[in-house]
């Protein structure tokens, strides 16, 4: 079965420092990796998403994410946190699909990483 | 555009009485799912419906029922509320197929606080 892990609950960052958000995945095949980002109040948003190809992907808000299969990780990274970044993340995996190419894309999320950023 | 709408945004129920939250998406996706979030808990599948006609299961499907009313509209419905299912309910859709390619990104709805006394 898939399993997201995120190691950090909380993660408190001073605005203009750099920032890493670990996600360490399980899955039986080539993932399908995803960040998302909820503001307080909010719904899901997406940040960034792996299916192939280039292991670092560039998302929106200055974010990044790398692929490294031999850690089964997807950490996620901006080199300068602003303070409208305070939010809560999760990491996701996309599950597998059925033989006849009718995908159904199981979501499964890690259980969040809530950034706070002081001033 | 709207995306994925959700109704209600709020609601408050008494333990035993019945709801059913809407969704609704404007893509054309073939699959819609329904989640519940619940603090320290991320998200966790309580049905979906990979296209028009069909739903299954997710990870946490009791107490709730679901109707893929057409290709738009995916509703949930609570039959007798209980405390357990007070939570943030988000709707999502996601595209099969998109010029030959799939297209596995899933779009949120801005969810449906529901609170159960």
């Amino acid at each position: 079965a898939q399993s997201v892990t995120q190691p950090d609950i909380h993660i408190t960052v001073s605005e203009g420092a750099s920032l890493e958000l670990r996600c360490n995945y399980s899955y039986g095949a080539t993932p399908y990796l995803f960040w998302y980002v909820q503001s307080p109040g909010q719904g899901l948003q997406l940040l960034l998403k792996y299916f192939s190809g280039d292991t670092l992907v560039q998302g929106i808000k200055g974010f990044e994410a790398e692929f490294k299969r031999s850690q089964s990780s997807f950490n996620l990274r901006k080199p300068s946190v602003h303070w409208s970044d305070a939010a809560e993340y999760f990491c996701a995996v996309a599950g597998a699909f059925n033989a006849g190419g009718t995908s159904y894309g199981k979501l499964t999320f890690g259980q969040g990483t809530i950034l706070t950023v002081h001033p | 555009n709207a995306g994925v709408t959700q109704t209600p945004k709020f609601q408050v129920l008494k333990t035993g009485q019945s709801m059913t939250l809407q969704c609704a998406q404007d893509m054309n996706h073939n699959s819609m799912y329904w989640y519940r979030q619940d603090p320290g808990m991320g998200l966790r599948l309580i049905y979906y419906s990979a296209s028009e006609g069909t739903t299954d299961k997710g990870e946490v499907p009791n107490g709730y029922n679901v109707s893929r009313l057409n290709k738009r509209e995916f509703s949930l419905r609570l039959e007798s509320a209980a405390p357990s299912q007070t939570s943030v309910y988000f709707c999502a859709s996601r595209g099969g197929t998109s010029g030959g390619k799939r297209v596995e990104t899933q779009y949120f709805g801005p969810g449906t606080r529901l609170l159960v006394l």
